[in-house]
């Protein structure tokens, strides 16, 4: 597609129930990005793909926080026995993995727990 | 793992003035270092970037300057305008295939007072 795509755009769910994020990266973006933005907060990072492979998921807040991708496209972040402390905009970032390092984001799956 | 921290948080300037931001990076490996200006409401975008081979980069009214010694690199907005309004994040990166993570700091909300 023309630039980073992510599903669904808002999500609201009840504290306990497991989520499922997706995130469709740039055709041809090898390397991918999961970050978590709180109200008035930064970037914090949570997992990075090359490829399928995860080289780092240090971020990863909890073990109730996963993700995968397949294909070398399409990732799926999942929360799992959602808390209030999990809402926050997800964003997803793809970039090449040549020396244009440029990462680009989409808009953002906002998650509100209640 | 990295670490870039960001200073100041905000930043008020009447228009037409400058406003600079500064970061900092731990890892000396790190050789990739882009800027991205958030609007409300609106997925973070790349404005500038710079790399270590290079001690400042321009573009119009923005630059980036580099001390690698120091491990610190500044963003440079010059003759600001209400439309600079947003939150700049830096951020760091090792810049090679399989290692491109990168790395943000906390942010910086300019408010540009017309």
């Amino acid at each position: 597609g023309a630039g980073v795509s992510q599903s669904p755009s808002n999500k609201v769910t009840e504290k306990g129930k497991d989520v499922e994020l997706r995130c469709d990266p740039i055709s041809g973006h090898t390397a991918l990005y999961w970050y978590r933005q709180s109200l008035g907060q930064g970037l914090e990072f949570l997992i990075y793909f090359q490829g399928n492979s995860a080289p780092d998921k240090s971020g990863l807040p909890s073990d109730r926080f996963s993700a995968e991708r397949t294909g070398g496209s399409v990732s799926t972040l999942t929360i799992q026995r959602t808390q209030q402390e999990d809402s926050a905009v997800y964003l997803c970032a793809s970039s090449l993995t040549s020396l244009s390092t440029e990462a680009f984001f989409g808009q953002g799956t906002r998650l509100t727990v209640v | 793992g990295e670490n870039v921290e960001q200073h100041p948080s905000t930043l008020s300037v009447q228009e037409g003035d400058s406003a600079v931001i500064k970061c900092t990076y731990s890892d000396s490996a790190s050789n990739y270092f882009p800027w991205y200006k958030q609007e409300l409401g609106k997925r973070p975008q790349l404005i500038i970037d710079i790399r270590s081979n290079v001690g400042e980069k321009k573009d119009q009214r923005i630059a980036v300057t580099l001390n690698k010694t120091a491990k610190h690199f500044s963003l440079h907005i010059t003759e600001t305008q209400p439309e600079d309004s947003a939150v700049y994040f830096c951020a760091a990166s090792l810049g090679r295939t399989g290692a491109n993570n990168l790395f943000f700091g906390t942010g910086t909300r300019l408010t540009v007072i017309p």
